[in-house]
């Protein structure tokens, strides 16, 4: 069965830090991935997904992510991160060929800013 | 305004009261989901809706009921409600399959058993 591993629950930068939010997934094959954002009190929001396409994936408010097939990774990065991207990041898995409606999400890192 | 939403935001019963959580899209989406969502345990999928009067289990279906009679609308019934259905649960919803588009989450209903 898929399954999506999100090191770190909690992860703390510096404004203006480097973001790295780490993700790996257990598939033979290569899934679609995603990563979702979720801000204080409201509902997840898409940041960005990969679906065969670019390996290198540019999403919403300066995040990207890379497909490394090798690695079974899609790590999220930020260059420089800034107040309001605190909040807390899902990873999400979905399976290739197989049942298509069902989507696996990591646990989830909680990301702090620091002024 | 796109959107889905989800009623009611809040809600605190006891165990054993049937209770429903209504869910409704105005985006014709095809594709409608139920996530429960636990602290340390990220989102965990309940129940999910290929089309109308298509539905299948996610991971966590037990002690859950959906039906999906008409596009817009996926109310999650609870029929006999425990502590442990606890939680804050998300609906979700898009255009087409999950694996390809983006999926529009609700506000969240915080349930709370006692």
């Amino acid at each position: 069965a898929q399954s999506v591993t999100q090191l770190g629950s909690h992860v703390s930068v510096s404004e203006g830090a480097l973001v790295l939010l780490r993700c790996n997934y257990s598939s033979s094959v290569p899934p679609y991935l995603f990563w979702y954002v979720q801000y204080p009190n409201q509902g997840l929001q898409l940041l960005l997904k990969y679906t065969s396409a670019a390996t290198l994936v540019k999403g919403i408010n300066g995040f990207e992510a890379e497909f490394k097939k090798s690695e079974t990774s899609f790590h999220l990065t930020k260059p420089s991160a800034h107040m309001s991207d605190a909040a807390e990041y899902f990873c999400a898995v979905s399976e290739r060929g197989g049942s298509q409606g069902n989507l696996i999400f990591g646990k989830g890192t909680k990301l702090s800013v620091k002024p | 305004e796109a959107q889905v939403t989800q009623n009611p935001r809040y809600l605190i019963t006891v165990t054993g009261k049937k209770l429903t959580v209504t869910c409704s899209q105005n985006m014709n989406h095809e594709y409608m989901s139920w996530y429960r969502q636990d602290p340390g345990l990220g989102l965990r999928q309940i129940y999910y809706s290929m089309n109308v009067e298509v539905t299948d289990k996610g991971d966590v279906p037990e002690g859950y009921k959906v039906s999906r009679k008409e596009k817009r609308n996926f109310p999650l019934i609870l029929e006999s409600p425990s502590p442990n259905q606890t939680s804050l649960y998300f609906c979700a919803s898009s255009l087409l399959a999950v694996f390809i588009n983006e999926q529009f989450f609700g506000p969240g209903t915080r349930l709370t058993v006692l």
